[in-house]
């Protein structure tokens, strides 16, 4: 199957600073990309959906001026956690998909651990 | 909205038993997918298995089956001879057929424990 990396795997940011996470498709082409955020022993609820050199669509109630989203090219997807507060401290999930996959499959990232302090 | 929900939050079952985990949903369109996800410790989130709607054959993946009832808009997981790798959090998700990359909308989880 597609693999798909995230970077870092767990960051510690102070409160007020801000912090990139990066999501890679490795071997083939993300036409379109999914932020999840999931706290402790929660589901995953979608942020925003990125496709390639569009902006973002963010889901209600998710702040597009403090989840900053980048999605220029096909194969790197970036959120930016803006003036981080401690209850932005949660784990972030991205996916990517592409167009003609059986299924509309979906690949998952590992995941990064943000905790701010 | 679609919603998704799972209603057991936690389950366990023996070795080598098998276990069935509820998920039902509600839309109102016709074309989509259903799927399984489990998420281990590691929370890296894996695929179990896909079902297309338009299919009325249940799908299967070795130890892992679906019951799959659309007009009851049920999509139950049957996982037979357990074994101790099966333990982790398991998602029912729902995605729209569009032919493209779609959102997933995720039940709330069932926490699977199988044990000796």
């Amino acid at each position: 199957g597609a693999v798909v990396s995230q970077h870092p795997s767990w960051v510690i940011c102070k409160s007020g600073t801000s912090v990139k996470i990066e999501c890679r498709s490795l071997d083939f082409q993300a036409t379109t990309m999914f932020w999840y955020r999931q706290f402790p022993k929660q589901s995953l609820m979608l942020m925003a959906t990125s496709n390639e050199g569009s902006k973002a669509t963010y889901e209600q109630g998710v702040e597009k001026d403090k989840f900053l989203i980048n999605h220029a090219s096909l194969t790197l997807s970036t959120l930016t956690v803006t003036s981080a507060h401690p209850e932005d401290s949660s784990f972030y999930i991205c996916s990517s998909g592409t167009s003609g996959v059986v299924g509309n499959e979906q690949y998952f990232g590992p995941g990064t651990r943000l905790t701010v302090t | 909205a679609q919603t998704v929900t799972q209603s057991q939050p936690e389950m366990s079952v023996q070795e080598a038993e098998t276990v069935t985990l509820s998920c039902t949903y509600d839309t109102s369109e016709n074309n989509y997918y259903l799927f399984w996800y489990k998420q281990p410790p590691s929370r890296q989130m894996i695929l179990v298995i896909r079902q297309e709607a338009y299919k009325q054959q249940n799908a299967t993946e070795n130890r892992f089956s679906v019951n799959f009832q659309k007009a009851a808009k049920s999509f139950s997981l049957k996982i037979s001879d357990s074994q101790l790798g099966d333990t982790a959090m398991y998602f029912c998700a729902f995605m729209f057929d569009t032919g493209t990359a779609s959102k997933l909308t995720f039940g709330t989880g069932t926490r699977l424990q199988v044990t000796l």
